[in-house]
């Protein structure tokens, strides 16, 4: 069946602007998660959804990130205002269950963000 | 949240079994402890996930201590696309995952 999917795979935006970046999750999983890995900081995770709900954003770096899910499905994680610093590839991850992270993560291909 | 310390880096030969160790002092009652690789260009995949004592799936074993502040994933008979980074974890349940900076095996012909 169909994997996690991510949209765009690739993004070059000058620095100022707002990105949007899309995930669709495994059809049937209940828990979305966002990622973002670079070279400077590794692999850290930004936010979870189960469901529509966000009951942990604790990763989020600042205000200018903010992320939602309608549905039940498909997340956006939109980025206000770039700054060179958000550089990096953004993954997203779903999962079956709402037992966290003891059920397993499938991951998408990521979009590279590049901020000019 | 318990922290993991993993090797940077290993070499092998294909053919051979691979052993990576992960240390995880403090890891708590409720965690578990779960391996990831990740192949360049591509989001982390799922390995093996383990409590105690060893668990075998057609990919790897893992191999865990009676006191569990260590675990060790193995890898039979590495071929060149066994190449990645491995990513040692200890969850809960929490929803993240935390990585570290995980353990790049390259694979030699």
């Amino acid at each position: 069946g169909a994997g996690v999917s991510q949209s765009p795979s690739n993004k070059v935006t000058e620095k100022g602007k707002d990105v949007e970046l899309r995930c669709d999750p495994i059809s049937g999983h209940t828990a979305l998660y966002w990622y973002r890995q670079s070279l400077g900081q590794g692999l850290e995770f930004l936010i979870y959804f189960q469901g529509n709900s966000a009951p942990d954003k604790s990763g989020l770096p600042s205000d200018r990130f903010s992320a939602e899910r309608t549905g039940g499905s498909v997340s956006t994680l939109t980025i206000q205002r770039t700054q060179q610093e958000d550089s990096a590839v953004y993954l997203c991850a779903s999962s079956l269950a709402s037992s966290g992270s003891l059920e397993t993560q499938y991951f998408g291909p990521g979009t590279r963000l590049l901020v000019l | 949240l318990a922290k993991t310390t993993q090797p940077i880096s290993m070499d092998s030969y294909e053919g051979q079994e691979v052993n990576i160790t992960c240390s995880h002092n403090n890891i708590a009652t409720n965690d578990y402890i779960t391996w990831y690789q990740q192949f360049p260009s591509q989001g982390p995949r799922f390995i093996i996930q383990g409590y105690k004592t060893k668990v075998t799936n057609e990919v790897a074993s893992l191999f865990i201590p009676a006191d569990r502040k260590s675990s060790t994933l193995s890898l039979p008979r590495v071929s060149l696309s066994d190449t990645a980074v491995y990513y040692c974890l200890v969850n809960s349940n929490t929803g993240k995952l935390i990585f570290g900076q995980g353990t790049t095996l390259q694979v030699k012909p």
